[in-house]
């Protein structure tokens, strides 16, 4: 078992780019979780997403940010026209129901320059 | 607002000591508490959950405590060594398990 996997580790992208972020979770995993921490900053809670479900988007800015966990593949967290401010580390975790631990990915640096 | 206030926000102490991290907390209810290691650059690792109706949880040279009357947690490391230079970071659940509050971690750095 390889553990929560998030591609890539490091993402540059000049403003207005897209950024795409990708998690695959552990396997027997169904609940994923984003995260982003800002430099200096703790984590902040983004998108809790089920199978093909978004169950909690609270987090996630109403605008140029979107994710989705589809019923085969990665989950995937997507910020389109990027800003300097985007810049951050986002972390995905997972667990197998929601009172069990979660498991943290090594997270994607994405820098917007 | 639930909220998750640690303290101190850095802490330096010699290799062979012990310390203590604090936090505090005012989810409620909440349905468990947790102590996350991060390394820099890497993700957070769990040491230890703790359910409202658990004192005390061990890990190593970690133990963590939870008093749920005074909504205190405290993690306390024995014996340091250079690899325990990190973040700690401490996470309340709440009833469903769904939504973390994290607070904004102790950086810990371990001297020779």
């Amino acid at each position: 078992n390889a553990g929560v996997m998030q591609n890539p580790r490091h993402l540059v992208r000049r403003r207005g780019q897209e950024a795409r972020l990708r998690c695959s979770p552990m396997k027997g995993h169904s609940h994923v979780y984003w995260y982003r921490q800002l430099p200096e900053e703790g984590l902040k809670f983004m998108v809790y997403l089920q199978k093909e479900n978004i169950i909690d988007e609270s987090g996630m800015p109403k605008e140029r940010f979107s994710a989705e966990f589809p019923k085969e593949g990665p989950s995937i967290l997507r910020i389109q026209q990027v800003v300097r401010g985007d810049s951050a580390a986002y972390f995905c975790a997972s667990s197998p129901r929601t009172d069990y631990g979660y498991t943290f990915g090594s997270g994607t640096r994405l820098t917007v320059v | 607002k639930n909220q998750v206030e640690q303290s101190p926000q850095s802490l330096i102490i010699l290799e062979g000591k012990n310390c203590t991290l604090q936090c505090n907390y005012t989810v409620s209810p909440f349905s468990n508490l947790r102590w996350y290691k991060q390394d820099t650059g890497r993700g957070p690792v769990s040491l230890t959950i703790m359910t409202f109706s658990e004192n005390t949880k061990s890990n190593g040279r970690y133990t963590a405590t939870l008093d749920a009357d005074t909504k205190q947690s405290s993690l306390h490391i024995t014996a340091s060594q250079l690899s325990d230079s990190a973040s700690y970071i401490c996470v309340v659940a709440d009833p469903a398990g769904n939504m973390l509050t994290f607070g904004g971690g102790t950086r810990l750095m371990v001297k020779p």
